[in-house]
C-alpha cells in the first residue's frame, strides 16, 4: 500500500535551518511527483512546495521561494525540503503528498511532521 | 493570485444532505479536487477532477463543478463525516496549488 512518511520536525530558533524528510514506499517512486503542504496550528492547509517525478521542475508558495528548496532523490524514494531562514510564521504541521496527476492533486499523504520556530 | 471561497461552516442533521461550496472565478474551466481532514488527521481525498472519486470512498460523496463555483455533495451524512473540507485546485497563470480556506461541517 502506498505509504509515506515524514521525519525531520522539532523545534528551532527563528533564522535557523532545518530539514524535512518524505520517505515513500508501495509505489513507484520515480513515477510521481511530491507536493509538501503546510498547516499553521488551528489553520486551513497551505500549499508549500511541488517538485516533479523527476527533478526537472519544481513550484513553490511565493511565502517560502526563496528560503525553502525542495529535492528528491529517487534511488532512496526520499524528498526533503530545506527551511532556511525560518520565522515563526513557518511554525505547522508540514505534510508530504503523492502527486496524482497533472492536476495538481494530492491522492496520497503522509501524517505529517510538526516544525516550531521559537526562542 | 486565484483565490478559492469557501463558507467557514456548515450544519446538517444526520441523514440529511450536505453541499459545500468553493468559489472561483470561472471554476468551471478548472479541475477542482475536495479533501477531507477529520480532527487530528491527515487530510484524505474525496472527489477528484470535479467529479470522480477514489477508490474507497462512499458513493455519498459527489462533487459538481459550473461556472464560478463548484459543490461537494454528501448524501445520507453520518456522524463520521463530521470535519473540515477543502477544495484545491491547480492555478496554471501561477503555477501554485491553491487552497480554500476550508469548510468545517457538522453533524
Amino acid at each position: 500500500q502506498v505509504q509515506l512518511v515524514e521525519s525531520g520536525g522539532g523545534v528551532v530558533q527563528p533564522g535557523k535551518s532545518l530539514t524535512l524528510s518524505c520517505a515513500a514506499s508501495g509505489f513507484t517512486f520515480s513515477s510521481y511527483g511530491i507536493h509538501w503542504v503546510r498547516q499553521a496550528p488551528g489553520k486551513g492547509l497551505e500549499w508549500v512546495a511541488l517538485i516533479w517525478y523527476d527533478g526537472s521542475n519544481y513550484y513553490y508558495a511565493d511565502s517560502v521561494k526563496g528560503r525553502f528548496t525542495v529535492s528528491r532523490d529517487n534511488s532512496k524514494k526520499t524528498s526533503h525540503l530545506q527551511m532556511n531562514s525560518l520565522r515563526a510564521g513557518d511554525t505547522a504541521v508540514y505534510y508530504c503528498a503523492r502527486e496524482g496527476d497533472s492536476s495538481g492533486r494530492a491522492d496520497y499523504w503522509g501524517q505529517g511532521t510538526l516544525v516550531t520556530v521559537s526562542s | 493570485s486565484y483565490v478559492l471561497t469557501q463558507p467557514p461552516s456548515v450544519s446538517v442533521a444526520p441523514g440529511q444532505s450536505a453541499r459545500m461550496t468553493c468559489g472561483g472565478n470561472n471554476i468551471g474551466g478548472k479541475s477542482v479536487h475536495w479533501y477531507q481532514q477529520r480532527p487530528g488527521q491527515a487530510p484524505v481525498l474525496v472527489v477528484f477532477d470535479d467529479t470522480d472519486r477514489p477508490s474507497g470512498i462512499p458513493e455519498r460523496f459527489s462533487g459538481s463543478n459550473s461556472g464560478n463555483t463548484a459543490t461537494l455533495t454528501i448524501s445520507r451524512v453520518e456522524a463520521g463525516d463530521e470535519a473540515d473540507y477543502y477544495c484545491q485546485v491547480w492555478d496554471t497563470r501561477s503555477d501554485h496549488v491553491i487552497f480554500g480556506g476550508g469548510t468545517k461541517l457538522t453533524v
